[in-house]
Parts: structure tokens; sequence; C-alpha cells
């Protein structure tokens, strides 16, 4: 069974901090990596995307991917109160007819002004 | 910017009924997925489909599920005979490759 954890949360940080969000998962051929950000009631918009080793930036986002301790993690720099939402981590899993997205259950993130 | 569109917004309907849900995926893409989320629980895979065929479904993808591209630009989800488990958000997203998806805003389903 393919399995996405991740810390329920919630996390809580005040306005101006650095939000960790991390995500393990279980499957070692995994291919790709997302980030997505829910909104209570709205469907998964996409944040970033990772696929090799080390870090990837993109504005006051930074992934992060470890293949070998099968890690994945989400750095929310200035976190903003519009910031809080959802945060699900989705893992590509790739076979020769197609994808499929495994997500996490997610974590709650909550930026306090 | 092109985005998915999906129809209804909400959908209620009886048990044992069959209900249609529509989705639009953006105009170059070529895969196109269904996904649902029961409430508070986490995104799960239903199905894709490429090349006018399903390519991968879940086990929760049974004979009650089916999928159709019945023109050039609509994707459909039916189930024949819904149960009240079957009440959910039910996601469409599509990809240009086997690579990134982009999610419509869903329809929910409510099954009285």
């Amino acid at each position: 069974q393919k399995e996405v954890e991740q810390n329920s949360g919630p996390l809580s940080v005040p306005e101006g901090a650095i939000a960790s969000l991390n995500c393990t998962y279980s499957d070692r051929v995994s291919q790709s990596f997302f980030w997505y950000r829910q909104y209570s009631g709205k469907s998964p918009e996409l944040i970033m995307s990772i696929y090799s080793n080390g870090d990837k930036e993109d504005g006051r986002f930074t992934a992060q991917l470890n293949k070998a301790s099968q890690y994945v993690s989400l750095l929310i720099r200035d976190s903003q109160p519009s910031d809080s939402a959802t945060y699900l981590c989705a893992v590509n899993i790739l076979n020769q007819a197609g994808t499929a997205l495994i997500f996490g259950k997610g974590t709650t993130l909550s930026v306090s002004s | 910017e092109p985005e998915v569109t999906q129809t209804p917004s909400h959908q209620v309907t009886q048990m044992g009924q069959e209900v249609i849900l529509r989705c639009v995926p953006i105009s170059n893409h070529l895969y196109f997925y269904w996904y649902r989320q029961i409430l508070g629980q986490k995104v799960e895979f239903l199905v894709s489909f490429y090349n006018n065929e399903i390519s991968e479904k879940s086990e929760i993808f049974d004979d009650q599920f089916s999928v159709e591209r019945p023109d050039g630009s609509n994707f459909t989800l039916k189930i024949r005979s819904t149960k009240l488990e079957d009440s959910a958000m039910y996601f469409c997203a599509s990809s240009v490759s086997t690579d990134t998806q982009y999610f419509g805003p869903g329809t929910r389903l409510t099954v009285l």
C-alpha cells in the first residue's frame, strides 16, 4: 500500500515567521512530488513541484526533496494570514499507462496576525 | 489563464439514482483524472483517462463508476446507483503529460 504521511497539525505560526511542513512517502519508485494548498471547501491549488534531490525555490516557498530518506518538505517564508490553509503533499506514482497522485491527509497551517 | 471547469457545483440525489458529473479539462491537456474527497478526509484517486481509455483506476472505482469523453471537450464521471457513502467532493483534474495535474473547483455530491 503506497502511503503519504503528513502531520495533520494544526501548525500555528505568527505572521512573518517561517512555516515548515513535512511529508514522508513509502514508495521508493515515486518520480514527482507536489505541494498543493487547499482552502476550506475549495479544490487543491498547485504551489510547487519538485523532481530531484535538493531545494527548489519559488518566491516565498521552498520545496526540499530527499529521496534517500523518502522525505519532502515545504518552507514558507514571511508567512501571511492568507497562507492559512491545509497543505497537501502529493506523490506521483508513475506507471506505464498513466499516473495517479497519492495525497497525504494534509497539514493545517494557521498564521496569526 | 486556462482552467478546469466542473458542473454542477452541487448535486443532490436520492440513494439509488444515477448521477453524471461533468468536467471540461484544459484544452491542450491529454490526461484526465477524477478524484474524490470525503468530508474531513484526504483526496483519493479514482481514475485516469488517456487516449480515450482508462489508463489506471483505484479500488474505489468499481463497476458502479464509469467515465467517458463524449466529445472533444467534456469528460464525465457517471455513478450508476448512488449510495450514501458516495457523498463527497469530486474533483476533475487534467495534465499535459504524466506530470503536473490541475484541479477543477469540484462538485459536491450529496446522496440522501
